[in-house]
């Protein structure tokens, strides 16, 4: 069966930390996999995905994922957090448009 | 170029009510979808259309209806709301509904059941 499973619900990192956001998935076909974030009261934006290719992505405002097959995981970081980084992040396997229940990430100053 | 948009942003209904979300997209997409999110549950997938003229079930279509009114415009309509669905509901779009493309999402109806 299709599944995305994100580690921690919860995850709060001091500013100019390692941001690590855990994603893992099960897939019975070569996966297709994003990362989307929302911010309060916002709809999702596109982060970065992971079609075919090379298995380091990277997106929008310093973030990258590498996917790893070997693991089944598509783990989303950050070298440095910076306080405008505190959102909501979701995994989604977009082959069946199926979403992980979602990273709250908290940035301390 | 607004995007997605979602009317209404907020909405509380009677058990029983009905009511129909409406979106629309101009950015000349040809899938659009529903979802709802909850807390704990991600986002889940209510319905989509993958082009004009046609929609399908997601993972948690029932107590729902929708309508692909033309290109541009997906209405979502619930017939007699429960408290169950009182939820977030996104609507989003994408060039088609391949796997490699991404959805851009509205800004969401919060919707309480009472």
């Amino acid at each position: 069966a299709q599944s995305v499973t994100q580690l921690g619900s919860h995850v709060s990192v001091s500013e100019g930390a390692l941001v690590l956001l855990r994603c893992n998935y099960s897939s019975s076909v070569p996966p297709y996999l994003f990362w989307y974030v929302q911010y309060p009261n916002q709809g999702l934006q596109l982060l970065l995905k992971y079609t075919t290719g090379a298995t380091l992505v990277k997106g929008i405002n310093g973030f990258e994922a590498e996917f790893k097959k070997s693991e089944t995981s598509f783990h989303l970081t950050k070298p440095s957090a910076h306080m405008s980084d505190a959102a909501e992040y979701f995994c989604a396997l977009n082959n069946d448009m199926r979403f992980g229940a979602g990273t709250r990430l908290t940035v301390k100053p | 170029n607004a995007g997605v948009t979602q009317t209404p942003k907020f909405q509380v209904l009677k058990t029983g009510q009905s009511m129909t979300l409406q979106c629309a997209q101009d950015m000349n997409h040809n899938s659009m979808y529903w979802y709802r999110q909850d807390p704990g549950m991600g986002l889940r997938l209510i319905y989509y259309s993958a082009s004009e003229g046609t929609t399908d079930k997601g993972e948690v279509p029932n107590g729902y209806n929708v309508s692909r009114l033309n290109k541009r415009e997906f209405s979502l309509r619930l017939e007699s709301a429960a408290p169950s669905q009182t939820s977030v509901y996104f609507c989003a779009s994408s060039v088609w509904g391949q796997i490699i493309n991404e959805q851009f999402f509205g800004p969401g109806t919060r919707l309480t059941v009472l």
